[in-house]
């Protein structure tokens, strides 16, 4: 069964300091990866996804995720943190045969000035 | 800006009353997702829908939860008789249903209900 897991409810950097948000997945068969991204008060809005083309994968709001299938992994990075990245981050994977996707727990990501 | 919208954003309620939740999927999108969020479960998926038609609705309690698409333009969740476990934020979500499963999906801002 498909299953994703992120590591750290709970991630804090400093405001210029590299993001890392971890994501693994658990899948029988070649996945589609998606980060979300939720504001407070908001609803989730997608910032990547990976659907098997180019294994390095940008998105918005200079984010980006590697999909690495040796590591059955798809980490989301940021090179500098913006005290506007604060919000809450879902990994979420499915695949081809399904009809749905799958959410992780989320990683609340604050920024200290 | 084509969006999502929900209403109401806000419901109290009390235990045993009925519940509506409504939502507007973004037009021309032709599948439609409702989820639940609660500090304990996460995002849950409770149905989904495809052209109006209900393709999976295994997360959702059969015996006090109804969702229904009566047109395009709108889906209904509904909650009978509420109990205070169902106090969470509700969200309605749409997608274009034409790459399945890889889609992206665009959320509405939810409906935040306590039931008390």
């Amino acid at each position: 069964a498909q299953s994703v897991t992120q590591l750290g409810s709970h991630v804090s950097v400093s405001e210029g300091a590299l993001v890392l948000l971890r994501c693994n997945y658990s899948s029988s068969v070649p996945p589609y990866l998606f980060w979300y991204v939720q504001y407070p008060n908001q609803g989730l809005q997608l910032l990547l996804k990976y659907t098997s083309a180019a294994t390095l994968v940008k998105g918005i709001n200079g984010f980006e995720a590697e999909f690495k299938k040796s590591e059955t992994s798809f980490h989301l990075t940021k090179p500098s943190a913006h005290m506007s990245d604060a919000a809450e981050y879902f990994c979420a994977v499915g695949y081809s045969s399904a009809s749905k996707i799958i959410f992780g727990s989320g990683t609340r990501l604050s920024i200290r000035p | 800006d084509a969006r999502v919208t929900q209403t109401p954003r806000h419901k109290v309620t009390e235990m045993g009353q009925e519940v509506t939740m409504r939502c507007q999927p973004i037009l021309g999108h032709n599948t439609v997702f409702w989820y639940r969020q609660t500090m304990m479960q996460g995002l849950e998926l409770l149905a989904y829908f495809r052209n109006r038609a209900p393709l999976d609705d295994s997360g959702m309690p059969k015996d006090r939860f109804s969702a229904e698409m009566p047109d395009a333009t709108l889906a209904t969740l509904k909650i009978q008789p509420s109990e205070p476990r169902d106090s969470a934020v509700y969200f309605c979500a749409s997608g274009p249903g034409l790459a399945g499963v890889q889609e992206t999906q665009y959320f509405g801002p939810g409906t935040r209900l306590l039931v008390l």
